[in-house]
C-alpha cells in the first residue's frame, strides 16, 4: 500500500509570496489531515477534510491560507501571502478509521 | 493553550537502558492517547496508543502507562537501542476525533 504522498519536498520563498502544497492521500482514506509542524513543536492540525467536506478548521489562518480537496481525494494547501512566521514543515495526513493516522513526509517551507 | 504538555524536551539514555517520557493532559473528554515516533526528514509514525479504560499497554519494547486519575500518561522504552534515536510526541484525541498533540522528546540512544 502505497504511503501519503507530498510534493514539493522543500519550498523557499520570499515573504508576501504565495505557494502551494500537494497532497495524495492513501487510497480509500476518507479522512485528509493538514499539520504545521514548526521547529521544536508538535503538529498542528490546520484543517481537517472528511471526503470533500471540511470538518475542522478552527485553527486555519483563513486571511491567508486555503484549502481544498478535489473530489474527496487529492487536496491542494496554499498561503497567499506568506509571512516568515510561515516557515514550518506542512504535513498531510489521512485516516481510514477515526484512529491512526498516518503522515506524509511533509514539505519544508522557509520564507526569507 | 496547550493541552497536552510533555516531558523532557531531550532525553539521553545508554544503550540497553530504560528511556522514559511523559505526558500530561487536562481535558477529561480526550479518549484515544496515541505515541508518534518520527525521524529527521520523516512524517511522524503510530507507535504505540490506548484507551483510558486501560492502565496498561505493552508492544515489544514499548508500554504505555496510563493514569486517569492523575490526567498523566507514559511511554516506556524497554532495551533502548541507538536505531530509536527519534523525536517521540504524545498526543490526545478529542471531539471530531482531532489530535492535540505535545512539543515532543527529542531521545538520543548512545551506543
Amino acid at each position: 500500500e502505497a504511503g501519503v504522498a507530498q510534493s514539493p519536498r522543500y519550498k523557499i520563498i520570499e515573504k508576501r509570496q504565495s505557494v502551494a502544497f500537494w497532497c495524495n492521500p492513501i487510497s480509500g482514506h476518507a479522512t485528509l489531515y493538514w499539520y504545521q509542524q514548526i521547529l521544536g513543536q508538535g503538529p498542528k492540525l490546520l484543517i481537517q477534510f472528511q471526503n470533500n467536506g471540511v470538518v475542522d478548521d478552527s485553527q486555519l489562518p483563513k486571511d491567508r491560507f486555503s484549502a481544498e480537496r478535489l473530489k474527496g481525494v487529492d487536496s491542494t494547501l496554499k498561503i497567499q501571502p506568506a509571512k516568515l512566521e510561515d516557515s514550518a514543515v506542512y504535513l498531510c495526513a489521512s485516516s481510514r478509521q477515526p484512529l491512526e493516522q498516518y503522515f506524509g513526509p511533509g514539505t519544508r517551507l522557509t520564507v526569507t | 493553550q496547550q493541552q497536552v504538555k510533555q516531558s523532557p524536551q531531550s532525553l539521553i539514555v545508554q544503550k540497553g537502558g530504560i528511556s522514559i517520557i511523559n505526558c500530561a493532559y487536562e481535558n477529561t473528554a480526550f479518549d484515544y492517547f496515541p505515541w508518534y515516533q518520527q525521524f529527521p526528514g520523516k512524517g511522524p509514525a503510530l507507535l504505540i496508543a490506548i484507551r483510558p479504560d486501560v492502565s496498561e499497554k505493552k508492544e515489544g519494547r514499548f508500554t504505555i502507562s496510563f493514569n486517569k486519575s492523575a490526567k498523566q500518561f507514559s511511554l516506556h522504552i524497554m532495551d533502548s537501542q541507538p536505531g530509536d534515536s527519534a523525536t517521540y510526541f504524545c498526543a490526545a484525541r478529542g471531539s471530531n476525533y482531532k489530535l492535540t498533540f505535545g512539543k515532543g522528546t527529542l531521545l538520543t540512544v548512545n551506543p
